[in-house]
């Protein structure tokens, strides 16, 4: 089983939609997680962290369950510039990130 | 603040010639990492320094790559010789040694081995 697993898409929505991305993570041990954001031929930048209560940040809201090992990201009133690739990552004991293949999503006018 | 800074950008070699790749980490920083990007594989962790030393180089695929870390401000990752199969985008980023604390990446260098 690979350490961290997501669903590679692509997923295409309209201008407005509301879009779920689901991670699952093998590594019980793991404490830290994240959601990274990657354009076309850019780097990965930090989206958002993940808490275990959840955590909202404007139009994008993050869940953990650890008891499944699942995590998920929910975008909001999309927009254009949403269109990208999205990354789970995962962290455990260590400072070394595992980073799922990621989430394409296109928003489409 | 410049970000974590890689060179060279691009890189077109042939194969059996020795790539070298260059990063500077964020001042500060005490954690540096190289990954390497595939549509295949993914971003996969090659090797991690934690204050200049190595701490983890289990993601090396072979001895034809090496990773050194002379200087906070400064590390390498060199192929020799270099394969086909090595085309990838190389990223370099750097974090402040804390768990739970985000990586900041490079913006990569894309090498092409023909």
């Amino acid at each position: 089983r690979k350490e961290v697993e997501q669903d590679p898409g692509p997923f295409n929505v309209p201008e407005g939609a509301t879009v779920a991305f689901n991670c699952t993570y093998s590594n019980s041990a793991s404490q830290s997680f994240f959601w990274y954001r990657q354009d076309c031929r850019k780097e990965p930048k930090l989206l958002m962290s993940v808490y275990s209560s959840g955590n909202e940040d404007g139009r994008f809201t993050a869940q953990l369950n650890r008891a499944s090992q699942y995590i998920s990201l929910l975008i909001r009133d999309s927009k254009l510039s949403d269109s990208a690739t999205y990354l789970c990552v995962v962290q455990g004991g260590s400072e070394k990130l595992v980073f799922g293949k990621g989430t394409k999503l296109t928003v489409n006018p | 603040d410049a970000g974590v800074i890689q060179s060279p950008r691009h890189e077109v070699t042939e194969m059996g010639q020795e790539v070298t790749l260059r990063c500077k980490p964020i001042s500060g920083h005490n954690s540096l990492f190289w990954y390497r990007q595939t549509m295949m594989r993914g971003l996969e962790l090659l090797i991690y320094f934690n204050n200049n030393v190595p701490i983890d180089d289990s993601g090396m695929p072979e001895d034809r790559f090496s990773a050194k870390m002379p200087n906070a401000s400064f590390s390498t990752l060199k192929i020799q010789p270099s394969e086909p199969r090595d085309s990838a985008v190389y990223f370099c980023a750097s974090g402040t040694g804390q768990g739970g604390s985000p990586l900041h990446f490079g913006n990569g260098t894309r090498l092409t081995v023909t």
